[in-house]
């Protein structure tokens, strides 16, 4: 069974704190995203990877960074926290030659004060 | 770029049919995909349409257009447990993988 796990649910920071969110998938799939989603903002993509240590800015990269060191971890890094980044985070993995569609995570919800 | 446009809410009653529409404009196409997401849960896959015509997948379907830039997803038979977020998602005409997904429909589905 597919599956794609996320290290918290729910995650509490302050102002100015480097955050870690980690993705995990067992599906040996070579791209991974990580979106935030926020009401009446839909998914925004922030950045993607479609291999190991390669990455892409998706539309909201600003205040993000990602690292892909193995196939099954996308990191997601928030270098100097601040409260517009409160928001859920979703990953994702798809497998290339398949039709694609994008397995979730069951989210984080962050919340910076 | 990708502009993708779904209503924001809709209500219907338990034991009806509903049509949820998406519209969209895209440089290529490339794949339609249709997503399901509880509140508080993640989003899960439905469908996918890439040739034209209507895909039909126990009580739901979804219908493709190329040449309109249209979809529906129709939901028959409603149940309460139907009351989710719908995600209209155009698929990247250059990195397949890669997707952009519309703001979503809020189906409420009332006794």
């Amino acid at each position: 069974d597919v599956k794609v796990t996320q290290s918290s649910r729910y995650l509490v920071k302050r102002t100015g704190e480097k955050v870690f969110l980690e993705c995990v998938q067992d599906m040996d799939h070579e791209n991974m995203f990580w979106y935030r989603q926020d009401p009446g903002l839909g998914l925004r993509l922030i950045y993607f990877s479609y291999d190991v240590k390669m990455k892409e800015k998706g539309d909201i990269p600003e205040g993000y960074s990602v690292s892909r060191e193995k196939k099954e971890r996308f990191s997601l890094i928030l270098e100097s926290a601040s409260t517009n980044q409160t928001s859920m985070y979703l990953c994702a993995s798809t497998q290339v030659n398949s039709n694609n569609e994008q397995f979730f995570g069951p989210g984080t919800r962050l919340t910076v004060l | 770029g990708q502009n993708i446009d779904q209503p924001t809410e809709m209500t219907a009653t338990e034991g009806a049919i509903v049509q949820i529409n998406c519209t969209y404009q895209t440089s290529g196409f490339n794949g339609l995909f249709w997503y399901q997401q509880h509140a508080g849960e993640a989003p899960t896959f439905l469908s996918y349409n890439v040739l034209d015509g209507l895909e039909e997948k126990g009580r739901f379907s979804s219908f493709l257009s190329r040449s309109k830039g249209y979809s529906y997803l129709l939901l028959k038979e409603l149940q309460m447990k139907d009351s989710a977020s719908y995600l209209c998602a155009v698929r990247d005409m250059a990195n397949a993988g890669k997707s952009t997904f519309g703001d979503g429909t809020t189906l409420t589905v009332k006794p």
